[in-house]
């Protein structure tokens, strides 16, 4: 079947930097998706990734690594405001999306 | 600029009553619209999917319908809720340009209890 696995929680520090990781076991691979989802809202896009490498946008970036089958969101510069759950989800093969269950990120002052 | 509505924002319904939740997307035409549906601790479940008008597929067998009526309308419905149905439900749409299920953007969810 097709999986992917994150952490349930995550707890940092304000200022500090975290990594969530992420990794699939999918039929094929078309895209990974990170998005971000604050307590009771939607999720927001944070970013995609379809080749292998790092990608940064501002104080966020994500990595994937195709033959691991494994990606992680690394938020710097951590703020009150980053406390919220962050979801990864793969785009298989069929086009089909598959998600995760999210990582809820607390942060502590 | 695209904008998308849902409503409403909260919904409690006792067992066995119909439901109808909508969803409209302004700003764009022909998009993909799709209904998730979020429980606690798992993963967004994707229930229905369009890509243009009276076009619904349905992912999982359930108890809902999902209608779209025109181009940036896209409505989920069920005759008799269960309370299985309760959860917090999310429409969201994709450019049609960049193929099924690229980057979403969603609406504010429905937090619907059935009781």
């Amino acid at each position: 079947g097709q999986n992917i696995d994150q952490p349930t929680e995550m707890t940092a520090t304000e200022g500090a930097i975290v990594q969530i990781n992420c990794t699939y076991q999918t039929s094929g691979f078309n895209g990974l998706f990170w998005y971000q989802q604050h307590a009771g809202e939607a999720p927001t896009f944070l970013s995609y990734n379809v080749l292998d490498g790092l990608e940064e946008k501002g104080r966020f970036s994500s990595f994937l690594s195709r033959s691991k089958g494994y990606s992680y969101l690394l938020l710097k510069e951590l703020q009150m405001k980053d406390s919220a759950s962050y979801l990864c989800a793969v785009l298989d093969s069929n086009y089909q999306l598959i998600w995760g269950a999210g990582t809820k990120l607390i942060i502590k002052p | 600029s695209q904008t998308i509505h849902q409503w409403p924002a909260t919904l409690v319904q006792p067992v066995g009553s119909p439901l109808s939740l909508e969803c409209t997307v302004e700003g764009t035409s022909n998009p993909n619209l799709y209904w998730y549906r979020q429980a606690a601790g798992r993963g967004l479940q994707l229930l229905f999917y369009s890509v243009g008008i009276g076009q619904i597929s349905s992912e999982v067998p359930q108890n809902l319908s999902a209608s779209r009526p025109q181009d940036r309308q896209f409505i989920l419905s069920s005759k008799k809720l269960l309370l299985s149905d309760s959860g917090f439900y999310l429409c969201a749409w994709s450019v049609p340009s960049d193929g099924l299920n690229e980057k979403l953007f969603f609406g504010s969810g429905t937090q619907l209890s059935v009781l």
